[in-house]
């Protein structure tokens, strides 16, 4: 199985100011990743796909990089709605998984 | 619009099983891949099982954890997705997400539901 392994963890930041996240692959997945935004007792969205491919009606203030083992999710400037917990996803291969998550918190 | 609206969560004894069941609507649901993504109280996001398109058989997939207990099926005729749960387990106690998946060569998860809890406790 493919494992996503997300860093870090927990992450405190304040309005305005430029995010970035990391998630690595335990193999190379080529670009088949995606990232999901979700809050508290919501259902994920996607956000990011095929690694850098921003999902229709996804602020572009979201973006992402990276192929093979290594990916990176950036907010550019942080908005108070974009406090959530962020999940990358491989489509390689299956098993489908998830990394554990970076939750985004207010400084 | 898309929807996907989950029914069938509760509690259920270990070694029980449960039928859940999605409503799905706004889209052509031969069409599409579609999951079920489940997450246990306080964790994260586990994929559960696929079901593919009509192009693909509607064949399955699965995750180690649930393959040979759980099946994923889908009734085209009544616009709705399944997931059968048998020998159910403790560590099964979970918020179990219908989603769908995008008409892309590598699928991924674009619209889901609003989640049913399912609880395995004696």
């Amino acid at each position: 199985d493919i494992q996503l392994t997300q860093s870090p963890s927990f992450l405190s930041a304040s309005v305005g100011d430029r995010v970035t996240m990391t998630c690595r692959a335990s193999q190379g997945i080529r670009t088949s990743l995606a990232w999901y935004q979700q809050k508290p007792g919501k259902a994920p969205k996607l956000l990011i796909y095929s690694a850098s491919t921003l999902q229709s009606g996804v602020p572009s203030r979201f973006s992402g990089s990276g192929s093979g083992t290594e990916f990176t999710l950036t907010i550019s400037s942080l908005q108070p709605e974009d406090f959530a917990t962020y999940y990358c996803q491989q489509a390689d291969s299956y098993p489908l998984t998830f990394g554990g998550g970076t939750k985004v918190e207010s400084k | 619009e898309v929807q996907l609206v989950e029914s069938g969560g509760g509690l259920v004894q270990p070694g029980g099983s449960l039928r859940l069941s999605c409503a799905v609507s706004g889209f052509t649901f031969s069409d599409h891949y579609m999951d079920w993504v489940r997450q246990a109280p306080g964790k994260g996001l586990e994929w559960v099982g696929r079901t593919r398109n009509k192009a693909n058989s509607y064949t399955t997939e699965y995750a180690a954890s649930v393959k040979g207990r759980f099946t994923v099926s889908r009734d085209a005729s009544k616009n709705s997705l399944f997931l059968q749960m048998n020998s159910l387990e403790t560590e099964d106690t979970a918020v179990y997400y219908c989603v769908r998946s995008q008409l892309t060569s590598r699928p991924y998860f674009d619209f889901w539901g609003q989640g049913t809890l399912v609880s395995v406790s004696s």
